[in-house]
């Protein structure tokens, strides 16, 4: 099998504190994991992309201090909002790439909605 | 500069009538065509990896093909828990994943 989990499934916050999301890949080790956000009716956007003991690669304009990803091991990895304000609600996803396997085949976590107050 | 386009962005069938979702792309270097199916409040759940054009996949009710330009998902006789957003997604040369906006497919019963 291949799945992706994450925790929480849903948070609720107030805007300028922090919000820890993890990522754990349960059947399998993870070469990469991907971090995604989606607003409503609208496609998956990558935010990030991370490797296992090295530093993630953001994409363009995604602020690397505000969106704090750490990849301690080969089936955890978290994404960290921090100081979150309400236009950083939105629905997050994480995928993982086997170990071994195909770089392109991503396994989707099922998502974490954060909403900021 | 590298796209992935879907339509139509939403569908509508009866129960058992057939139809096709279309994707089309324009990236360097395609290292492979994916299609997911997404439910509500959920990640994506993979189809199908499509790598080289005269590619055919089938699951089910599914079947993905795959051209120089675009891919499609045929839907045969379709069920109303086929109802669902399905996207698709190409990773370019650069190990780039870019997705589609997707495709809702409404089946009534």
């Amino acid at each position: 099998g291949a799945v992706v989990s994450q925790h929480p499934s849903r948070v609720i916050c107030k805007s300028g504190t922090s919000v820890k999301i993890e990522c754990r890949s349960l059947d399998f080790q993870a070469t990469t994991m991907f971090w995604y956000r989606q607003f409503p009716k609208q496609s998956l956007m990558l935010m990030a992309t991370s490797n296992e003991g090295s530093k993630a690669t953001y994409e363009q304009g995604v602020e690397k201090d505000k969106f704090l990803i750490n990849h301690a091991s080969l089936t955890l990895s978290t994404l960290t909002v921090t100081s979150a304000h309400p236009e950083d609600s939105s629905f997050y996803i994480c995928s993982a790439a086997k170990y071994g396997g195909s770089y392109n085949e991503q396994f989707f976590g099922p998502g974490t909605r954060l909403t900021v107050l | 500069e590298d796209q992935v386009t879907q339509s139509p962005e939403a569908l509508r069938l009866q129960e058992g009538e057939s139809s096709s979702l279309n994707c089309s792309y324009t990236v360097s270097g395609l290292r492979g065509l994916f299609w997911y199916r997404q439910d509500p409040g959920k990640g994506p759940e993979f189809l199908f990896t499509l790598y080289s054009a005269g590619e055919e996949k089938e699951k089910e009710r599914l079947k993905a093909t795959l051209t120089k330009k675009e891919s499609f998902l045929h839907i045969t006789a379709p069920k109303p828990e086929d109802s669902a957003t399905y996207l698709c997604a190409a990773t370019t040369g650069g190990f780039k994943t870019i997705f589609g906006a997707g495709t809702r497919l409404f089946v009534k019963a």
